[in-house]
């Protein structure tokens, strides 16, 4: 079975400039999640999608990042314009099923994640 | 609001120790917690997931146990091996699919 596919693997880009970084999950996943880890911290949830609708992107700089999930399966994640402190690995993950599902264990799978380095 | 602390922060043995890693957590009313190991560069890998209703689950030398009433979490690694070197990181989820991280332990196995 194939896992989460993610691309790029690696960017550096210059302060103001955009990015765009793409994400398959595993197939038939329904629930599809973008984290943003900071060297040294753990992974922060920036938006979760339950098929093509979002359920939370509370911390989510919708100022300058932006997310979507147009045909439920694929998704893009989006920084217009960068910042210094917008570097970080990106990390996309996907689940199984609904979320109020009783046979969904809820067990996260993850890419191999996007490193983005701005100067 | 959830939160989730991980001590130590980071850990150095001796090959072949056990070892235990301690993960705690505010709220109680969780879903599930999963335990990940990241290598760096890389991402995050599953390594066991406890359900709520479960006190723990073991995988090879690798056993983790959940107590919600407390808020506590402990993954406990058996004969510790240099390939064991990693960040492991505890991550609960709080219904509604929405899980929150650590910050993770950082192991160092000495050979």
């Amino acid at each position: 079975e194939a896992g989460v596919a993610q691309s790029p693997r690696y960017k550096i880009i210059e302060k103001r400039q955009s990015v765009a970084f793409w994400c398959n999950p595993i197939s038939g996943h329904a629930t599809l999640y973008w984290y943003q880890q900071i060297l040294g911290q753990g992974p922060k949830l920036l938006i979760q999608f339950q098929n093509n609708g979002v359920v939370d992107d509370s911390q989510l700089p919708k100022d300058r990042f932006s997310a979507e999930r147009l045909k439920g399966v694929d998704s893009t994640l989006k920084i217009q314009p960068a910042k210094l402190e917008d570097s970080a690995v990106y990390l996309c993950a996907s689940s199984l099923g609904t979320i109020r599902g009783t046979t969904n264990t809820g067990e996260l799978f993850f890419g191999e994640g996007s490193r983005l380095t701005v100067l | 609001k959830q939160e989730v602390t991980q001590i130590p922060a980071a850990l150095s043995v001796p090959e072949g120790e056990n070892l235990v890693l301690n993960c705690s957590f505010t709220d109680s009313a969780i879903y599930n917690l999963q335990w990940f190991r990241q290598d760096p560069g890389k991402g995050l890998t599953s390594l066991l997931l406890i359900q709520s209703s479960q006190r723990e689950q073991t995988s090879g030398r690798l056993n983790a146990s959940l107590d919600k009433s407390s808020g506590r979490s402990t993954l406990y690694i058996a004969a510790s091996q240099p390939g064991d070197s990693a960040t492991y990181l505890c991550a609960v989820n709080t219904g509604g699919f929405k899980t929150i991280f650590g910050a993770g332990t950082r192991l160092f196995v000495k050979a």
